[in-house]
């Protein structure tokens, strides 16, 4: 079946621009996590989704990052006012519960660059 | 706050070699633990995991990985790699009330010379 999906796979962008990157979860699954991988580092956590609620999202750096999942399916990581600092690969996973057991299937990742 | 080490950050062998890589984890509680892999172009993907039961767990292609509890580790072990083990090893925590927030290690980097 089809596996989690993401788009763009990359985006350029400039300092100060408002950037959305999308998740398309593997269908029936529950939960969704957003994370950041920086060059060298493995994946940080951002922020996990259970349907449509946030369950978790103290690994959002700041304000200027918020995430959505309305329909408790696809989910948008948005990012205002973006900084060069924000350049990454942004990696989503889903679920199929949220349980801390479960294993989470990963997407390919949009990589982001600030200019 | 839960932290996961890895010490090696680039590990080459040549095939057939035997292979650990480590990983030692910082938590207070029950914890689970995964290895995941990333070849070449690919995306990260599950190896194995732990969260009970035999400490000693098999996973695919011939991986296993051995939770100590009392050194707080989990090393992932191939007796024998090959070429297309060449790939990026992470090693990931979660447990307590932190149900699917994953920390992850920062990567070993395996090259199989052929």
């Amino acid at each position: 079946g089809a596996g989690v999906s993401q788009t763009p796979s990359n985006k350029v962008t400039e300092k100060g621009k408002y950037v959305e990157l999308r998740c398309d979860p593997i269908s029936g699954h529950t939960a969704l996590y957003w994370y950041r991988q920086s060059l060298g580092q493995g994946p940080e956590f951002l922020i996990y989704f259970q349907g449509t609620g946030a369950a978790d999202d103290s690994g959002l750096p700041n304000d200027r990052f918020f995430a959505v999942r309305p329909e408790g399916s696809v989910s948008t990581l948005k990012i205002q006012r973006t900084e060069r600092g924000d350049s990454a690969v942004y990696l989503c996973a889903s679920s199929p519960s949220g349980r801390a057991t479960d294993t989470q299937y990963f997407g390919p990742g949009t990589r982001l660059t600030v200019l | 706050a839960q932290s996961v080490s890895q010490h090696n950050h680039h590990v080459i062998l040549s095939e057939a070699a035997s292979l650990e890589l480590g990983c030692n984890y910082s938590y207070g509680g029950t914890v689970n633990l995964f290895w995941y892999v990333q070849y070449p172009g690919q995306h990260l993907q599950l190896l194995l995991k732990y969260f009970s039961g035999d400490p000693l767990v098999k996973g695919i292609k011939g991986f296993e990985a051995e939770f100590i509890k009392s050194k707080f580790s989990f090393n992932l072990r191939k007796p024998s790699v090959q070429w297309s083990d060449t790939a990026e090893y992470f090693c990931a925590v979660n447990g307590g009330t932190n149900a699917g927030k994953s920390t992850f290690g920062d990567g070993t980097t395996l090259t199989v010379k052929p």
